[in-house]
């Protein structure tokens, strides 16, 4: 185990859903990202959080809606989601944002139809 | 746009021998370089980091770096089939605060 843990595992959502994904670290580490991976695009970064802050949003349409409510929580909330967001939805954490080093979660493999 | 460059292959490699995984990277002011493995179906896992030239020896495992040609290889000896997975370069840039991943190059060791 990575220290880093998602939920859920797997969603299949429709396309007016509404859902959320968690992820949590236990490593005290004070920097989280959200990443999308699809077959044969490398890791897409979509968010970071540090100590609680947004500091990037990386062109994220607005579907999706990221949470950090402290260092140890993050959620995507997720709505009105299209057929090519259907991906794995990665977590990630850091020791700070200066840190190189990620460590990753199981990922949430979301399938919208 | 910054980019990280792996040949995506599969790269097969018989059990016992040398694989050597290569990753070019665009960004002359990156900092660190980072090696990651995953498995089909799983979630990236860091397995080495090296942050000067030369290289870093981590048992089976070294990686190497050459910044004056921007490029970074992780060579696996006396490969096993268990090291079958994709493996992802991906290099962290100070200036911008952010690790960039290549798409990964798919390793098969045949038994």
């Amino acid at each position: 185990e990575t220290g880093v843990t998602q939920t859920p595992r797997h969603l299949v959502m429709g396309m007016t859903n509404k859902k959320s994904l968690k992820c949590e670290q236990h490593l005290g580490h004070n920097a989280m990202y959200w990443y999308k991976q699809s077959a044969k695009k490398p890791l897409e970064l979509m968010f970071v959080y540090n100590f609680k802050e947004q500091t990037e949003n990386n062109s994220v349409p607005s579907r999706f809606s990221p949470e950090c409510p402290n260092s140890s929580h993050l959620f995507l909330h997720l709505h009105t989601l299209q057929p090519e967001d259907s991906a794995l939805y990665l977590c990630a954490s850091s020791p700070d944002r200066g840190s190189g080093e990620q460590y990753f979660g199981p990922g949430t493999r979301l399938t919208v139809t | 746009q910054k980019e990280v460059e792996q040949n995506s292959g599969p790269l097969s490699v018989p059990e016992g021998a040398i694989a050597s995984l290569n990753c070019t990277y665009s960004d002359r002011v990156s900092q660190s370089f980072f090696w990651y493995r995953q498995y089909s179906g799983k979630s990236p896992e860091l397995i080495m980091s090296i942050y000067s030239n030369g290289d870093k020896e981590d048992g089976r495992f070294t990686a190497q770096l050459n910044k004056a040609s921007q490029y970074v290889s992780l060579l696996i000896r006396d490969s096993q089939p268990s090291d079958s997975a994709t493996y992802l370069c991906a290099v962290f840039s100070g200036g911008y605060q952010k690790v960039t991943f290549g798409i990964g190059t798919k390793l098969q060791v045949i038994p």
